[in-house]
């Protein structure tokens, strides 16, 4: 079964603590994105890749960094430098070819609670 | 630049009921639209999409909806509402910027469906 895998589900973490979230695709996408969901407030987009190697600062980049050694993983770290970490966050990816590369597929996604 | 407003956070309708929820977007080029539903703790799917074809576009679950350039607007219906159509749901408008694309989401309408 072709799809994103998002691990944990949820992720409990003690103020202070980096953590990081898995993001694993086998569609063969190029681009990968990863965004916060907040009650009311929709996705935000924290950072996204269109090619290994590279990513760039979504809207809400400040207290998280990422990487991309492999095309099919794009992990998320929350660092201590993230003031409010507490959300749902979800991972997606998506084809560059043609009209269809605007689709976004997205994972299961991982609660993240701090205290 | 791209933005997306849905109006109405809330909608609660009858089982069997017409569904409407209200997407209007803003965008300087033709737009790419999609309308995506999330169920309680789960990621995102896709319901359809706007790539400027047809104007009115059929998707999964019955829903569909409408491109209106005039009225910069894209809702999404459904005839018949059942209980499992319960949900949140976002629209999206694709953004270009500097060789990347994006999507922007709107914050989302939750339907409640009550028999």
């Amino acid at each position: 079964d072709g799809g994103i895998t998002q691990s944990p589900k949820y992720l409990f973490r003690k103020e202070g603590q980096n953590v990081t979230l898995s993001c694993e695709q086998n569609l063969n996408h190029d681009a990968m994105y990863w965004y916060r969901q907040d009650p009311g407030q929709g996705l935000r987009l924290i950072y996204y890749s269109q090619i290994v190697n590279d990513f760039q600062k979504g809207d809400i980049a400040e207290g998280y960094s990422v990487s991309r050694e492999k095309k099919e993983s794009f992990p998320l770290t929350v660092t201590s430098a993230q003031k409010n970490p507490t959300a749902f966050y979800l991972c997606a990816s998506s084809n560059k070819r043609g009209l269809t590369s605007y689709e976004q597929y997205f994972g299961p996604g991982t609660r993240l609670t701090v205290t | 630049a791209q933005s997306v407003t849905q109006l109405g956070s809330h909608v609660s309708v009858s089982e069997g009921a017409l569904v409407l929820l209200r997407c209007n977007y803003s965008s300087s080029v033709p737009p790419y639209l999609f309308w995506y539903v999330q169920y309680p703790n789960q990621g995102l799917q896709l319901l359809l999409k706007y790539t400027s074809a047809a104007t009115l576009v059929k998707g999964i679950n019955g829903f569909e909806a409408e491109f209106k350039k005039s009225e910069t607007s894209f809702h999404l219906t459904k005839p018949s509402a059942h209980m499992s159509d319960a949900a949140e749901y976002f629209c999206a408008v694709i953004m270009f910027s500097g060789g990347y694309n994006k999507l922007i989401f709107g914050a989302g309408t939750r339907l409640a469906v009550h028999p």
